[in-house]
């Protein structure tokens, strides 16, 4: 069974441009969880998704927005870049079954704001 | 709300040692605890869940933890290090099962002297 695939891997964009990055979770997955790792600020929770529907939210502005499409596939969305974006993003998907669950994380992207 | 606590941001421990990294969390509802393991470049793996079962978790490659109610602990062991254990380590509490919205702590880096 396939992993979680984060795309791409790596990314370099200019301050104040946008960007988008995308995760397909496992396949029967429905859930899909977004979150931003740096060096300063450690592992912090950007948002969840459900069913196309964001069902949590993390303490980010507005310019990080995400969405969820009918194959649970997901984006997440950062415009008007700044250098403090510089991050490894990660996402992860659960099943949202019955019982215990997991949460199975991708490789991450890896943005760079220059 | 629930947060996380790991004691020490680096570890240093001998090839065949004990290696114990700690870690409490507060809870404001009855937790779910999770060990992370992240190499270089990489996602998260996890390595094991307390779930409200046993409160003895055994994970993956040798570790363990103990959650401990009365300490509000979850410290990870493993009794004899090995050198492909070197990595980050990253303690996680969430307040439902699915681990949809983790709150980890700052994380903690395993090195292994030979």
């Amino acid at each position: 069974k396939a992993g979680v695939t984060q795309t791409p891997r790596y990314l370099i964009k200019t301050r104040g441009q946008q960007v988008t990055l995308s995760c397909s979770p496992i396949s029967g997955h429905r859930s899909v969880s977004w979150y931003q790792q740096t060096p300063g600020q450690g592992l912090q929770f950007l948002f969840e998704y459900f069913s196309e529907t964001q069902r949590n939210k993390g303490n980010f502005p507005g310019r990080f927005s995400g969405r969820q499409f009918s194959n649970s596939r997901s984006e997440m969305n950062v415009s008007t870049l700044e250098l403090g974006d510089s991050a490894l993003y990660l996402c992860a998907s659960t099943s949202d079954g019955e019982g215990n669950t997991e949460a199975f994380f991708g490789q991450g992207t890896r943005l760079t704001v220059v | 709300a629930q947060s996380v606590t790991q004691l020490g941001s680096h570890v240093s421990v001998s090839e065949g040692a004990l290696v114990l990294l700690r870690c409490n969390y507060s809870s404001s509802v009855p937790p779910y605890l999770f060990w992370y393991v992240q190499y270089p470049n990489q996602g998260l793996q996890l390595l094991l869940k307390y779930t409200s079962a046993a409160t003895l978790v055994k994970g993956i490659n040798g570790f363990e933890a103990e959650f401990k109610k009365s300490e509000t602990s979850f410290h990870l062991t493993k009794p004899s290090a090995h050198m492909s254990d070197a990595a980050e380590y990253f303690c996680a509490v969430s307040a439902n099962w699915g681990a949809q919205k983790l709150v980890f702590g700052q994380g903690t880096r395993l090195t292994i002297n030979p």
